[in-house]
């Protein structure tokens, strides 16, 4: 199975602040890679498919990059609505699909 | 627009069996390939089972396999999982999720969630 690992695995910031998170990949994915938001209690939301795309109605602050075994999502001005978990999510050819182990995003 | 809606977790006794349904409804159900993603408590998403588009071919993750099994009704555009052989370590929240995207398969739709708890 391929281990997906993020760093960190919290982070403290403040509103304004711009956040990166890494994510890889235990071996070569292409840009099968996906990153979702999930708050608190609530369900997990999509934010980028295929390492870079956004996903529709999801804010341009966030952005994602990378290929191959290493990938970034950039919050570029975190908004208090952005306070939450973050997971990628790996999809390179065949099942299990696997997660990372998240990053708590909270308030400095 | 689009709806997932799970249903049938409780509390269940270890060896004892679980079946969860999703109704899925604003979208063509037969078009999509459907899973199920579950989180223990306070831990991060593991994906379980999924099945394509026309339930011709399922999977599932090695730590289910051969206890349970997905499987999805087109006519009543409901997905469910069955799950015998319950284990103390299947406790989680199981979310019904809609596959998605050619570029990189993604789970783009969840539902609510519904709470397993395996005790004794």
């Amino acid at each position: 199975d391929i281990q997906m690992t993020q760093s960190p695995s919290s982070l403290s910031a403040s509103v304004g602040d711009r956040v990166t998170i890494t994510c890889r990949a235990s071996q070569s994915i292409s840009s099968y890679l996906n990153w979702y938001q999930q708050k608190s209690g609530k369900a997990p939301k999509l934010l980028i498919y295929a390492a870079s795309t956004l996903q529709s109605e999801v804010p341009s602050r966030f952005s994602g990059s990378g290929s191959g075994t290493d990938f970034t999502l950039t919050i570029s001005s975190l908004q208090p609505d952005d306070f939450a978990t973050y997971y990628c999510q790996q999809s390179y050819i065949t099942p299990p699909w696997t997660f990372g182990q998240g990053t708590k995003v909270e308030i400095k | 627009q689009v709806q997932l809606v799970e249903s049938g977790g409780g509390v269940v006794q270890p060896g004892r069996s679980l079946r969860l349904s999703c109704a899925a409804s604003g979208f063509t159900f037969s078009k999509f390939a459907m899973h199920w993603v579950r989180q223990a408590p306070g831990k991060g998403l593991e994906w379980v089972a999924g099945i394509s588009y026309d339930g011709s071919n399922t999977y599932d993750a090695v730590s289910v396999k051969g206890r349970f099994t997905i499987y999805r009704d087109t006519s009543k555009n409901t997905l469910s999982l069955h799950m015998n052989s319950l284990r103390p370590e299947d406790t989680a929240i199981y979310y019904c999720a809609r596959g998605s995207g050619t570029r990189s398969l993604n789970f783009d739709y969840w539902g609510q969630g519904t709470l397993v708890t395996v005790s004794s």
